[in-house]
């Protein structure tokens, strides 16, 4: 029971290049996140999944798209990216109940230069 | 929308001293609520969280926490801080949003400097 994967685990990009955070979990949980961490910030929402099928934008969503693939997997995809985008990425997942945690995973580290 | 507020983005301590991390929410509705923990370099883990019941939770690594209603908080406190409780801590509690659907919103985080 690995919990939540990611991949890369770090990644270097140049400004305008694109790119895919892969993110899974075998807890067969209804929903997904996507958050980005960045010193002094806490941790801010990107995007969710409620279920299969769904997702909406968060808190920040701008210069980013999702894909739901399956109930599993949870992809986060930069088109072009900036030097703001530069930050420590979470994807987690849930049960989706208001009283349920939420289960992280290790984090990508992408730097945009 | 439900709002956190951590006092205190370093707090040290002594190995051996008393912790406490504090955390203030705001919320319209009864709320649950949560610590998380991450060590350097790794995900969030979490604590503890209150839902329902007992005010008084007990998490992993001999941390707990008080809900308290009237003083909207939900302080962290571990009697004896060890060297490896140096990490940062997150409050968070659940945002039900016009969806219905469950959103976690975080404090900023509290850093955990313990000294020998």
């Amino acid at each position: 029971n690995a919990g939540v994967t990611q991949t890369p685990k770090f990644q270097v990009l140049k400004t305008g290049q694109s790119m895919t955070l892969q993110c899974a979990q075998d807890m067969n949980h209804n929903s997904m996140y996507w958050y980005r961490q960045d010193p002094g910030m806490g941790l801010r929402l990107i995007y969710y999944s409620a279920s299969e099928g769904t997702t909406d934008k968060g808190e920040v969503p701008n210069g980013y798209n999702v894909s739901r693939l399956n109930k599993r997997e949870f992809s986060l995809r930069l088109e072009s990216a900036a030097p703001s985008q530069t930050s420590v990425y979470f994807c987690a997942s849930s049960p989706g109940r208001f009283e349920s945690e939420q289960f992280f995973g290790p984090g990508t580290r992408l730097t945009v230069l | 929308a439900q709002s956190v507020t951590q006092l205190g983005s370093h707090v040290s301590v002594s190995e051996g001293a008393l912790v406490l991390l504090r955390c203030n929410y705001s919320s319209s509705v009864p709320p649950y609520l949560f610590w998380y923990v991450q060590y350097p370099n790794q995900g969030l883990q979490l604590l503890l969280k209150y839902t329902t019941g007992a005010t008084l939770v007990k998490g992993i690594n001999g941390f707990e926490a008080e809900f308290k209603k009237s003083e909207t908080s939900f302080h962290l406190t571990k009697p004896s801080a060890h060297m490896s409780d140096a990490a940062e801590y997150f409050c968070a509690v659940s945002d039900y949003g016009n969806t219905g659907f469950q959103k976690l919103v975080f404090g900023t985080g509290t850093r955990l400097l313990v000294s020998p």
